[in-house]
């Protein structure tokens, strides 16, 4: 099983401002890592796959980057909209599939 | 356009079986594997189970094992996860989780997802 570690597990950031979000596979998962955004009460929204291509209707201010065992998640010019929690999920070594156990961005 | 419309929340009693449904819209039923994650109140997501609609066959997290049922109804385009033997640990929001391309690749993403089922277990 393919463990995924996210950091930090929560980050306070002022509106405006850039925010960058760690995901840890345990071993090499190449570029099949995505990223979901949950608000509260909702369900999980997908925002990039393959490590860095944005899912349709996704704002470019997110970003994501990465192989292997290491990828971020990157938000620029932060809004208000985009308090939640991202999660990572690993999709290549499978079954189980995995996910990181996520980080909530606040607005400072 | 694509969408995955589950049941309603549930309050069962430790021992009792949940159904949950996932009735999916807007796209060809057979073509795209449906998965099953869950969400523990305060907690992070955790894959259940998948299921290949076209032949009805499914695979299971270990943990599930003996427990968990994946089916579907293709005269419908409705999925089912039945889980039995509930504990109070089993409270959850379930989801259902279509993957992001169809059966003719491998290594997916999960896209849409329904809009969860909370599920609570209590005596």
């Amino acid at each position: 099983e393919v463990d995924m570690t996210q950091s930090p597990a929560t980050l306070s950031v002022s509106l405006g401002e850039g925010a960058t979000l760690s995901c840890r596979a345990s071993q090499s998962i190449g570029t099949n890592l995505a990223w979901y955004q949950q608000k509260p009460g909702q369900a999980p929204r997908l925002l990039i796959y393959r490590a860095s291509t944005r899912a349709t209707g996704i704002p470019d201010r997110f970003s994501g980057s990465g192989s292997g065992t290491e990828f971020t998640l990157t938000i620029t010019g932060l809004q208000s909209e985009d308090s939640a929690v991202y999660y990572c999920h690993q999709y290549d070594s499978w079954p189980p599939w995995t996910f990181g156990q996520g980080t909530k961005v606040e607005i400072k | 356009q694509v969408q995955l419309v589950q049941s309603g929340a549930e309050v069962k009693k430790p021992g009792a079986s949940v159904n949950v449904s996932c009735k999916a819209s807007g796209y060809t039923f057979i073509n795209y594997f449906m998965h099953w994650v869950r969400q523990a109140p305060g907690q992070g997501l955790e894959w259940m189970g998948i299921i290949k609609p076209s032949a009805g066959t499914s695979n299971h997290a270990q943990k599930f094992q003996g427990r968990l049922t994946l089916t579907r109804d293709t005269s419908t385009n409705t999925f089912y996860m039945e889980l039995r033997g509930l504990r109070t640990e089993d409270t959850a929001v379930y989801y259902c989780a279509r993957e992001g391309r169809d059966i003719d690749n491998s290594d997916n993403w999960f896209d849409p997802w329904g809009q969860g089922t909370l599920v609570t277990v209590s005596s």
